[in-house]
């Protein structure tokens, strides 16, 4: 069964630097998401991507954060100057609306992400 | 913007009882619920979910049931199992798919 994957799975940074966290969405999905989970509290919505395009962000999601699809299979999260508190997993996830009828979120594994 | 309330935080029950969490929510424009099971560790999965055209839906021993008037909606396990254990999050999404706003978790403790 297909699965969305993600990279790294941990990824330890110095407190200002820039870190790229990947994603490969399910094949014939067409809405992308980035979601954030500090450890022991509830999942965070970050921002939805349809259409190439950001379709809505939280307000979590300010301007050093940035999303990309490159090349229409990857689909990145970029931090630009991580601070300690973006420390957390970080999931993707995708969707294909109507698929059997159902609206079901696939989650990547995540990517646990440790500033310093 | 929406608000997905959840409660409780944390449930203990013995093996084989029924567990009952429940979530409100507090725009009436939204009109997706689905559930989650996240084991430590792990990514979310979607165990069940409904649409706000369905009062109720079941598989196995999970059911969802939605009061729309109401504006809650409540997920019950029943003949608990130890692999139940978990932290159930509820969530709730508009039509368009543009974001899903989740709830604060519940631990479930299932005892043997």
């Amino acid at each position: 069964e297909p699965e969305v994957t993600q990279t790294p799975s941990h990824q330890v940074t110095q407190m200002g630097q820039e870190v790229i966290l990947r994603c490969v969405p399910i094949s014939n999905h067409l809405y992308f998401y980035w979601y954030r989970q500090i450890l022991g509290q509830k999942v965070e919505f970050l921002v939805s991507f349809y259409n190439n395009e950001i379709s809505e962000k939280s307000e979590i999601f300010d301007d050093q954060f940035s999303v990309e699809r490159p090349d229409g299979s990857n689909f990145t999260l970029k931090i630009r100057s991580t601070k300690l508190e973006d420390s957390a997993m970080y999931f993707c996830a995708s969707i294909k609306p109507g698929h059997r009828g159902g609206n079901e979120q696939f989650f990547g594994p995540g990517t646990r992400l440790t500033v310093l | 913007g929406e608000n997905v309330e959840q409660h409780p935080s944390t449930l203990s029950v013995q093996e084989g009882d029924s567990a009952v969490i429940k979530c409100t929510y507090s725009d009436s424009a939204s009109n997706y619920f689905p559930w989650y099971k996240q084991e430590l560790g792990k990514r979310p999965q979607l165990i069940i979910d409904i649409r706000s055209n369905v009062g109720e839906k079941k598989d196995q021993r999970i059911a969802v049931t939605l009061n729309k008037t109401a504006k809650h909606f409540s997920l019950h396990i029943t003949e608990t199992q130890p692999e139940d254990s978990a932290v159930y999050f509820c969530a709730a999404s508009k039509r368009n798919f543009n974001k899903f706003y989740f709830g604060s978790g519940t631990k479930l403790n299932v005892k043997p």
